[in-house]
């Protein structure tokens, strides 16, 4: 069955620190998708990154990064210089496919992992 | 604003009350989900469109029923609230698979 395992439940920085969050998953697909969901204190859940599993390239997106590493199972995020805006709780997830291959659409999130940027 | 919208956002039932969580999405998306958030557990998906007139059972459907009124609507019904399904409901969307979801601002639901 499939997984996602988010081992940091709370991470606590000061601002202009770099922070990792770190995702490994379980799978027995080799088709798959990984996604990264960002929720701020307001409570709404927004979409950060896809990534499919045939694409190992890592993204940079300002000061977000993402290293995805299938040989580790692995889909970390990296803030750089972190700021108190990025405070939030982060959700990796795991998109496989359905009963048939029809859909990729439901998705399996790890538990979360609470950032705190502190000024 | 073009998004998805849950009503309603606080909602207290006593135990075996009904009540139906409402959903709506005007960016003419595909799919739809229903998730419910529990501390430390993320987030499950309890049941899902992948289009219309199609519905079928997630990781928790247990206790829920849903309805797929159309492509905009997409309702979610409990029919006797226990206190275990407490908890914050989100509903997301869908352009297609695998794209990113949009969601809903979430319900938080207290069952006394």
């Amino acid at each position: 069955a499939q997984k996602v395992t988010q081992a940091q439940t709370e991470i606590s920085v000061v601002e202009k620190e770099d922070v990792t969050l770190d995702c490994v998953y379980e799978t027995r697909d080799t088709t798959y998708y990984l996604f990264w969901y960002k929720q701020p204190p307001s409570g709404e859940l927004v979409f950060l990154i896809r990534r499919n599993s045939f694409d190992e390239q890592n993204e940079i997106s300002g000061r977000y990064s993402w290293n995805f590493q299938k040989s580790t199972s692995s889909f970390n995020f990296t803030i750089t210089a972190s700021q108190v805006v990025d405070s939030a709780v982060y959700f990796c997830a795991l998109s496989e496919p359905t009963a048939g291959g029809t859909s990729y659409g439901k998705l399996t999130f790890g538990q979360g992992t609470i950032l705190t940027v502190h000024p | 604003n073009a998004g998805v919208t849950q009503t309603p956002k606080f909602q207290v039932l006593k135990t075996g009350q009904s009540m139906t969580l409402q959903c709506a999405q005007d960016m003419n998306h595909n799919s739809m989900y229903w998730y419910r958030q529990d501390p430390g557990m993320g987030l499950r998906l309890i049941y899902y469109s992948a289009s219309e007139g199609t519905t079928d059972k997630g990781e928790v459907p247990n206790g829920y029923n849903v309805s797929r009124l159309n492509k905009r609507e997409f309702s979610l019904r409990l029919e006797s609230a226990a206190p275990s399904q407490t908890s914050v409901y989100f509903c997301a969307s869908q352009y297609r698979v695998p794209y990113g979801y949009t969601f809903g601002s979430g319900t938080r639901l207290t069952v006394v």
